[in-house]
């Protein structure tokens, strides 16, 4: 059974792009949540998607921003960055939420120049 | 304000040198508290939920207890194998709030 894919592996952008990371869940998991993990912060609850809908939110600015497709696959973007936001990117999926067992990918390293 | 605390921040063990880590939490309306353990360059791997107080569930070296304000994870005779990062959880409605993790190394 494979696990979680998040693409690409590392990033590295500069200020004010924009990036879009992608995560593949778990074939039947419907639930996809997003985390930024950072040395200061530790793990922080970014959103969660549910059959195509954004079920809850972090407390992120609205340059953070997401999606699920039909096949529950997932983005998430971020508009202008900023250095702050370097970070590893986690996604994880589930069956149905954020309140039972979470399979985590590897995430996605992006560096903000 | 929910919030999730872990101590140690670090902790050094001997192989078979047993301890406990700590996660204190402040949270409305307590759904459930997770475990995960993280390698360095991995995502975090699932290892317990626990829902009500007084609740108890084991795994091989790892045990972990629940109250109403704390959870600890007790390792038994560690093995160099169980150096990670530790991480806690708890979810307060259709959210997770972790904590900042206690990194743990074991010497052989």
């Amino acid at each position: 059974k494979a696990g979680v894919t998040q693409t690409p592996r590392y990033l590295i952008k500069t200020r004010g792009q924009q990036v879009t990371l992608s995560c593949s869940p778990i074939s039947g998991h419907r639930s996809v949540s997003w985390y930024q993990q950072t040395p200061g912060q530790g793990l922080q609850f970014l959103f969660e998607y549910f059959s195509e809908t954004q079920r809850n939110k972090g407390n992120f600015p609205g340059r953070f921003s997401g999606r699920q497709f039909s096949n529950s696959r997932s983005e998430m973007n971020v508009s202008t960055l900023e250095l702050g936001d370097s970070a590893l990117y986690l996604c994880a999926s589930s069956l149905v939420g954020v309140g039972e067992k979470l399979f985590f990918g590897s995430g996605t390293q992006l560096s903000v120049l | 304000e929910d919030q999730v605390t872990q101590s140690p921040e670090a902790l050094r063990l001997q192989e078979g040198e047993s301890s406990s880590l700590n996660c204190s939490y402040t949270v409305s309306g307590l759904r459930g508290l997770f475990w995960y353990r993280q390698d360095p360059g991995k995502g975090p791997e699932f290892l317990f939920t626990l829902y009500s107080a007084g609740e108890e569930k084991e795994k091989e070296r790892l045990k972990a207890t629940l109250t109403k304000k704390e959870s600890f994870l007790h390792i038994t005779a560690p093995k160099p194998e169980d150096s990670a990062t530790y991480l806690c959880a708890v979810e307060p409605a259709d959210k997770l709030i972790f904590g900042t993790g206690t990194r743990l190394q074991v010497f052989p």
